[in-house]
């Protein structure tokens, strides 16, 4: 099992609609996470870090963590053309140094 | 602003050769990663420093090592190169507490054939 799981995709949202990334992660006392998105060619880039249980919002964006339950997902409103890329869920597990781990990333398509 | 600044950014390397690949932040981090990443595989990591003197495998250490020269510069070598080390790399920085986000550099296209 890995220690970050996501679907890998794609995963398609017609413009205007809410694009649902999700994550799971298997050691229970992990403290941050973090989503990144990635254009093709590129590096990765922070979009979103949360630490605590709930939802945090940053403009079209919101983080959920749930830790009871260990997943951690990404809620993109009003998705946009220009969000088709690749998602990448990242926690720093207390089982690994604090090292930041990362999942395989779930390809997002947002269609006209 | 340079942040993380890898070099260099595409190399092709005959099976067998070597070469080391440079990493650079200037963001004053105490930790340093180097991550590779194929296609479905995500970020894979390949060995990590947390701070300046220590170095730690990750999850895909064989066939590479690492020197982390001083506070700014993480170095990850190939010391016999194989085609299954064809990959893109990635060296990122961050601080060391667990609330911290880590920067990449733009990555480094490796072909090995």
């Amino acid at each position: 099992q890995k220690e970050v799981e996501q679907n890998s995709g794609p995963l398609s949202v017609p413009e205007g609609a809410i694009a649902s990334l999700n994550c799971t992660y298997s050691d229970r006392g992990s403290q941050s996470f973090f989503w990144y998105r990635q254009y093709s060619g590129k590096s990765p880039e922070l979009i979103m870090s949360i630490y605590s249980n709930g939802d945090k919002e940053d403009g079209r964006f919101t983080a959920q963590l749930n830790k009871a339950s260990q997943y951690v997902s990404l809620l993109i409103r009003d998705s946009q053309p220009s969000d088709s890329a690749t998602y990448l869920c990242a926690g720093r597990l207390t089982g690994g140094g604090n090292k930041l781990t990362f999942g395989t990333g779930t390809q997002l398509k947002v269609e006209l | 602003n340079a942040g993380v600044t890898q070099t260099p950014k595409f190399q092709v390397l005959k099976t067998g050769q070597s070469m080391t690949l440079q990493c650079a932040q200037d963001m004053n981090h105490n930790s340093m990663y180097w991550y590779r990443q194929d296609p479905g595989m995500g970020l894979r990591l390949i060995y990590y420093s947390a701070s300046e003197g220590t170095t730690d495998k990750g999850e895909v250490p064989n066939g590479y090592n690492v020197s982390r020269l001083n506070k700014r510069e993480f170095s990850l070598r190939l010391e016999s190169a194989a085609p299954s080390q064809t990959s893109v790399y990635f060296c990122a920085s961050s601080e060391v507490d667990t609330g911290s986000e880590a920067f990449f550099g733009q990555g480094t296209r490796l072909t090995v054939v």
